[in-house]
């Protein structure tokens, strides 16, 4: 079964500095999908960025960006320029075509002013 | 683009009274729909999920039930709510936007008294 794991419960960053988040998973497939969500007080899942298991190039989206390592089973993500706005729970997910999510455990993000 | 829309946003029962929690999606057709429950603190849980209309799978045997009567359209639906239904719920879809996405409404946060 795949499995997702995020090893920081908690971490924090000082505003407009650079934080990463780790996540690593377990699967026997080739191809997959890899998300980062966001989820602020509201507890709305926002979608932050995305990663196609068969392309090799890292996402990116604005101060956002991946780090994917598929031999090593390893999508962490990094924060650039990090504003208050950017404190919540993230969560990664993997999902294998239209099947269900499956989430780490979450890694709260506290954003020190 | 796609649109996602749910509601009531929040909502408050008594215990022993029906429930109905409504999903619509915009902008594609046959998504793959999804209910998850978020109990405080904890991750999702996948409740049921549904890859065309009248077709549901139930993933944990529960006070629950789901039915999807048109393409776009996911309900929710209890007939006697228990105080263990009480959590978050949110509906999500996945298909092809562009690229392969996985997205969730803004959810319902439900209150069994």
């Amino acid at each position: 079964a795949q499995t997702v794991t995020q090893s920081q419960p908690e971490m924090s960053v000082q505003e407009a500095e650079t934080v990463t988040l780790s996540c690593t998973y377990d699967t026997s497939e080739s191809d997959y999908y890899l998300f980062w969500y966001k989820q602020p007080p509201s507890r709305q899942m926002i979608l932050v960025i995305r990663q196609e298991a068969y392309k090799q190039q890292n996402a990116t989206e604005n101060r956002f960006s991946v780090n994917f390592q598929k031999a090593a089973k390893s999508f962490s993500l990094k924060i650039s320029d990090s504003q208050l706005g950017d404190a919540a729970m993230y969560f990664c997910a993997y999902v294998r075509g239209n099947e269900k999510l499956t989430f780490g455990t979450g890694t709260r993000l506290t954003i020190i002013p | 683009s796609q649109t996602i829309h749910q509601w009531p946003a929040t909502l408050v029962q008594p215990v022993g009274s029906p429930l109905s929690l409504e999903c619509t999606v915009e902008g594609t057709s046959n998504p793959n729909l999804y209910w998850y429950r978020q109990a405080a603190g904890r991750g999702l849980q996948l409740l049921f999920y549904s890859v065309g209309i009248g077709q549901i799978s139930s993933e944990v045997p529960q006070n629950l039930s789901a039915s999807r009567p048109q393409d776009r359209q996911f309900i929710l639906s209890s007939k006697k709510l228990l105080l263990s239904d009480s959590g978050f719920y949110l509906c999500a879809w996945s298909g092809w936007d562009g690229n392969y996405g996985y997205t969730f409404g803004s959810g319902t946060r439900l209150t069994v008294v």
